[in-house]
């Protein structure tokens, strides 16, 4: 099956720490993105891991991969206002075409709150 | 944004007419991608290419038409506008599918009336 689920929204405090979680079903998923939407504007890659890792970190993100239990989740350090967006997590399956389509959660809507 | 250029930004047009979205690319990517986007939904494909004219139908392709007759563009087509294809329309692209290179456009937001 093809479905990536997220919760969809999410409010945190400025400076605390925000946690993202994502499912997803397909084990053939050889990346897994988040991207952030900011109103009005396009999807931004954020980040990415390559399903055959476990953690990715890359400045206050940090991506951790759990791929016994189809679990992403991207993490936040020192959340800003800033960091207010919608972010999707998306997968994709080896090969062109639309093998190597992206398959889109709902997205998580962020609030920080100052 | 990788030189990814969608035309019009926004645009407003009545049931039952034709409409066509432009996707334009200045770095030679071989993957096209066409995404809706609409509340609840998330992003779903509509039709992707892979090639200079060849294309092939994503999840959600009824009622779309696309062409793609040079490597810079890409064109999705509305044969006949309804009011459920209200959404806002994003090109993606990429060299190669399955990497981490996907590049989104700004977005066209559609409206039919």
């Amino acid at each position: 099956g093809e479905d990536v689920e997220q919760s969809l929204f999410l409010s945190v405090r400025e400076g605390d720490s925000s946690v993202i979680n994502c499912t997803y079903t397909d084990s053939s998923s050889t990346y897994l993105y988040w991207y952030k939407q900011e109103p009005g504007a396009g999807l931004q890659l954020l980040t990415y891991i390559f399903s055959n890792m476990d953690m990715k970190q890359d400045q206050r993100l940090t991506v951790l991969l759990n791929k016994k239990d189809k679990h992403l989740s991207l993490r936040i350090a020192d959340t800003q206002t800033g960091d207010s967006a919608i972010y999707f997590c998306a997968e994709s399956k080896p090969g062109g075409g639309s093998q190597g389509n992206l398959i889109f959660g709902k997205g998580t809507k962020l609030s920080v709150k100052p | 944004d990788a030189g990814i250029t969608q035309s019009p930004r926004h645009k407003v047009t009545e049931t039952g007419t034709p409409v066509t979205l432009r996707c334009h690319q200045t770095e030679n990517h071989r993957y096209m991608y066409w995404y809706r986007q609409d509340p609840g939904h998330g992003l779903r494909l509509i039709h992707y290419s892979y090639g200079v004219k060849d294309t092939d139908k994503g999840e959600v392709s009824d009622g779309y038409s696309v062409s793609r007759s040079k490597t810079e563009d890409f064109l999705l087509t509305l044969e006949s506008a309804t009011s459920s294809q209200t959404s806002v329309y994003f090109c993606a692209v990429t060299w190669q599918a399955d990497n981490y290179g996907y590049t989104f456009g700004s977005g066209t937001r559609l409206t039919v009336v």
